[in-house]
């Protein structure tokens, strides 16, 4: 399984555009990113996945370089409500078969006023 | 539509009682995951079942552990006897059948607090 790395916290202001670099240096071909995002007493939540190029959905976007050897997701003006700890995931997907997940320790980002 | 639901949403036990946790996945959700939390660790994976089999229960930390999912609906996972090293987060996921995302949806959690 691909390791990753990713900051252990991250401090924004409300209106700002947040991004959270994620480093798998071993990602491997058939690997697929994936971002959760946890609130304090909840159980993770899926935000966006994506391969290769830029993934963009009604949340947030997904940055992918050619290498693929780490990855951004951007939050465009986050709010108070968008301090939670996010989670970069590296794992393969195959059709018609589901996967365990493998959490790292994530992101805590904390959006002050 | 209901997300995945789990009870009790918090437990405290002694060391050596029994607890059952319980899960119910999102309905049409073939996939059922459990993880845990330990304190100030990483959510760790625990075991996934596809219907009512066992798929994958290598996550399973020893045989103190059982979990079932009869008829392959809800599903839980009980610990007998408990220790204290079992204090943590439980998390259920459920996923579709086929999927080609890796999402799952993740209950609140269970608590677990063993003294």
């Amino acid at each position: 399984l691909a390791k990753t790395t990713q900051p252990i916290s991250m401090d924004s202001y409300e209106g700002q555009e947040v991004n959270i670099t994620c480093s798998h240096n071993n990602i491997a071909t058939n690997d697929y990113i994936t971002w959760y995002q946890q609130f304090p007493s909840q159980g993770p939540r899926f935000i966006i996945q994506g391969y290769k190029t830029k993934v963009t959905n009604e949340v947030a976007s997904l940055f992918i370089p050619a290498d693929r050897k780490s990855s951004t997701l951007s939050l465009p003006r986050v709010s108070l409500s968008d301090t939670a700890v996010y989670y970069c995931l590296v794992g393969a997907i195959s059709s018609g078969s589901a996967r365990q997940l493998t959490f790292g320790s994530g992101t805590q980002l904390t959006v002050l006023p | 539509e209901a997300g995945v639901t789990q009870f009790p949403s918090h437990s405290v036990i002694e060391k050596g009682q029994t607890v059952t946790l319980r899960c119910d996945p999102i309905s049409g959700h073939d996939n059922l995951y459990w993880y845990r939390r330990v304190m100030g660790k990483e959510i760790k994976f625990l075991l996934h079942f596809v219907k009512e089999s066992k798929q994958d229960e290598s996550g399973m930390p020893n045989n103190r552990f059982l979990a079932e999912r009869t008829g392959g609906t809800y599903s839980t996972l009980k610990v007998q006897p408990a220790e204290l090293e079992d204090s943590g987060v439980y998390f259920c996921a459920s996923s579709f059948p086929m999927s080609s995302y890796n999402e799952q949806f993740f209950g609140p959690g269970t608590r677990l607090t063993v003294l």
